[in-house]
């Protein structure tokens, strides 16, 4: 099998500190990580697509400065979350895809991080 | 991107129960995937579907994509409460210079009922 891990699954933090967010391939190499975020009740929105080794593409609408997205190499990707504020407070979750993932169309995810900020 | 519309958006029902869902585009899909999600997890592909009229089943559950593509549905037979979760479609598309991404429907919340 293909499994992403990511860490922390929990985190609480108060408003105006930084929160890192960490998203592993663990047996696999991944070409390509995603990111989303998903509110209570509702869908996964893409905030950014990273592949290693170059900047990430952020979607419209996502502040980069706000969410640092780093791709260092093929099985970690990270997630920063910075001067977090609570409207911040959301799951986010990674996906990652293998070479032949353009082919398969199949990504994997990661479990989530849940994200408070006080 | 297009819109993926998902319905119904809440479903509760009793156990043992049948039950459809509904994942619809204005647009052709290149493929589709769905996914079932429980609270606090991330979510897991469940079949992906490329042919139109494809038909795929996983035990009681039943995938059928539209001839034209545009629309799939996911029936559930004889449904269990561990069915419970939230069930996304999801279009899979190629955005050029060999990039592709993800893009989800806003989802079925199905409640099953003991």
């Amino acid at each position: 099998g293909a499994v992403v891990s990511q860490h922390p699954s929990r985190v609480i933090c108060k408003s105006g500190t930084s929160v890192k967010i960490e998203c592993r391939s663990l047996d696999f190499q991944a070409t390509t990580m995603f990111w989303y975020r998903q509110f209570p009740k509702q869908s996964l929105m893409l905030m950014a697509t990273s592949n290693e080794g170059s900047k990430a593409t952020y979607e419209q609408g996502v502040e980069k400065d706000k969410f640092l997205i780093n791709h260092a190499s093929l099985t970690l990707s990270t997630l920063t979350v910075t001067s977090a504020h609570p409207e911040d407070s959301s799951f986010y979750i990674c996906s990652a895809s293998k070479r032949t993932s353009s082919v398969t169309g199949e990504l994997f995810f990661g479990e989530g991080s849940r994200l408070t900020v006080l | 991107t297009q819109l993926l519309e998902q319905s119904p958006q809440f479903l509760s029902i009793q156990e043992g129960e049948n039950l459809t869902v509904y994942c619809n585009s204005s647009s052709v899909f290149s493929s589709l995937q769905w996914y079932r999600q429980e609270p606090g997890e991330g979510p897991v592909l469940l079949v992906t579907v490329v042919t139109g009229g494809e038909v795929k089943k996983l035990k009681r559950l039943t995938f059928q994509f539209g001839d034209a593509r545009k629309d799939s549905s996911l029936h559930i037979t004889a449904a269990q409460t561990g069915d419970t979760g939230l069930y996304l479609c999801a279009e899979f598309t190629h955005s050029g210079a060999g990039s592709y991404q993800l893009t989800f429907g806003k989802g079925t919340k199905l409640s099953v009922i003991p």
